[in-house]
C-alpha cells in the first residue's frame, strides 16, 4: 500500500542551527513529492516539489530537499533555522490522478 | 490577495444538525478538494472535483456531500453531523488535473460537533 512516513513527531533545534526533517515513502513508481508547511491556525503552504530531473530541489524560505530513490526518501533541509520557521511540516506523495498522500507531520520547535 | 477562501472559520454544531462549508478560489484552477485534518493523521481526502461538473469520492467520504457550483466554488455539506466529524477542514485547489501540481490551501474551518 502507498504510504508516507515522517518518523519524527516533533523536533527542537536552536536558532541558527541546521535542520533536517525526514520523510520516507512507499510507492511502486517514481512519485511526485512535496513538502508543505503549516503555521498555527493557517492552511498548508507549498514549500517545494519534485517531479523529475535534478534530485536536489530548492524551495521557498531557504529550504531544500533531496530525493534519494534507493532509500525512498525525500528529506527536507535548511542550513540555518530562524525562529519564524517554527511550524508543522508535512511531506506528501502524489501518486497520479487526483490523490495525494500526506504524512502525519513533524512539528518543529525553535529555541533561542 | 489571490487564493482560496473558506467560510466559516469556526463552527460549533449539535449532533444531528446540518451545515455547509463554503470554498471559493480565484486562481482559475480546474481542480478542487476537501480534506480533513485530525491530530497525528495528516490530511485525508474527503471529496474532490477534477473539473467543473464532476465530483468524486476520496478516502473518507461517508457522512459528507459536495457540490461544484461553478469553476470557482466547491462546497462541503454535512447532512447530519456526528462527533466523529469534529475536525479541521481544508479546501484546496490545483492548477493541473493531476496531483503533480501541488495544492493551494485555504486557511481552514475548525468544526466541533457536540
Amino acid at each position: 500500500a502507498q504510504s508516507v512516513t515522517q518518523p519524527d513527531i516533533h523536533i527542537t533545534v536552536s536558532e541558527g542551527a541546521s535542520l533536517e526533517l525526514r520523510c520516507n515513502y512507499s510507492y511502486g513508481a517514481t512519485p511526485y513529492l512535496f513538502w508543505y508547511v503549516q503555521s498555527p491556525g493557517q492552511g498548508l503552504q507549498l514549500l517545494l516539489k519534485y517531479f523529475s530531473g535534478d534530485t536536489l530541489v530548492q524551495g521557498i524560505k531557504g529550504f531544500e530537499a533531496e530525493f534519494k530513490r534507493s532509500q525512498s526518501s525525500f528529506n527536507l533541509r535548511k542550513p540555518s533555522v530562524h525562529w519564524s520557521d517554527a511550524a508543522e511540516y508535512f511531506c506528501a506523495v502524489g501518486t497520479g490522478g487526483f490523490k495525494t498522500i500526506f504524512g502525519a507531520g513533524t512539528r518543529l520547535f525553535v529555541k533561542a | 490577495n489571490a487564493g482560496v477562501t473558506q467560510t466559516p472559520k469556526f463552527q460549533v454544531l449539535k449532533t444531528g444538525q446540518s451545515m455547509t462549508l463554503q470554498c471559493a478560489q480565484d486562481m482559475n484552477h480546474n481542480s478542487m478538494y476537501w480534506y480533513r485534518q485530525d491530530p497525528g493523521m495528516g490530511l485525508r481526502l474527503i471529496y474532490y472535483s477534477a473539473s467543473e461538473g464532476t465530483t468524486d469520492k476520496g478516502e473518507v467520504p461517508n457522512g459528507y456531500n459536495v457540490s461544484r457550483l461553478n469553476k470557482r466554488e466547491f462546497s462541503l455539506r454535512l447532512e447530519s453531523a456526528a462527533p466523529s466529524q469534529t475536525s479541521v477542514y481544508f479546501c484546496a485547489s490545483s492548477e493541473g488535473d493531476l496531483s503533480s501540481s501541488g495544492y493551494t490551501f485555504g486557511s481552514g474551518t475548525r468544526l466541533t460537533v457536540v
